[in-house]
């Protein structure tokens, strides 16, 4: 079955720092990638995706790149902000035959704290 | 436009007791999908309505969870008896049709139930 492996946290950086968070996936088929954030007190949110190999999402600084030869999609960050501390899931969505995605498979979550 | 909304945002009951947490999703959100993240551990797909019918319900995890969607509205997730080990937060997420296809979902804050 689908499976998505995370770097495990929690992971302490201070303001400014490059911040790299590793995701690998294993999934039949051609699954789109996805990264989630989770604000403290809100919901999870869609922070950017990818839908194909190659691709590159992007949203707020964060930037991913859709590796298959890898089977890979880290998140990265060039300059992170206090307003970053969150917990980040990385996920996929595997297309059914139908055309309809499957449900998400996450990743067990990275808490990331960034210190001013 | 309101979000996705769940209630109680924490629930603490005993072992054998029963638990029935209610989520709101977006206005016109065929689509709506429980998820639960135990132990810290990953978020793990539990159900999905389309309007009030389940389309897939593999992720349950025994029968003592019951899920229903009155109207193809809000839904209710029940645990009776809940276990120690039915502990962790419990998402809802919701989209339209076409959204769900990339697996862009709508997240509420979740409902923390702690069984003791």
């Amino acid at each position: 079955g689908n499976s998505v492996t995370q770097m495990e946290g929690p992971v302490t950086l201070s303001e400014e720092a490059f911040l790299t968070i590793n995701c690998t996936y294993t999934a039949t088929g051609y699954p789109s990638l996805f990264w989630y954030v989770q604000y403290p007190g809100e919901g999870l949110q869609l922070l950017l995706k990818a839908t194909k190999a190659d691709d590159k999402g992007s949203n707020k600084g964060f930037e991913a790149t859709y590796r298959k030869e890898t089977t890979s999609f880290h998140l990265e960050k060039g300059s992170v902000q206090v307003s970053d501390s969150a917990v980040y899931f990385c996920a996929l969505s595997d297309r059914l035959l139908s055309g309809s995605a499957r449900q998400l498979t996450f990743g067990s979550g990275t808490q990331l704290t960034v210190l001013p | 436009e309101a979000g996705v909304t769940q209630f109680p945002s924490h629930s603490v009951i005993e072992k054998g007791q029963t638990v029935t947490l209610r989520c709101d999703p977006i206005s016109g959100h065929d689509n709506l999908y429980w998820y639960r993240r135990v132990m810290g551990k990953e978020i793990k797909f539990l159900l999905h309505f389309v309007k009030e019918s389940k389309q897939d319900e593999s992720g349950m995890p025994n029968n003592r969870f019951l899920a229903e969607r009155t109207g193809g509205t809000y839904s209710t997730l029940k645990v009776q008896p809940a276990e120690l080990e039915d502990s962790g937060v419990y998402f809802c997420a919701s989209s339209q049709w076409d959204r769900a296809v990339d697996g862009e979902l709508f997240f509420g804050e979740g409902s923390r139930l702690t069984v003791l």
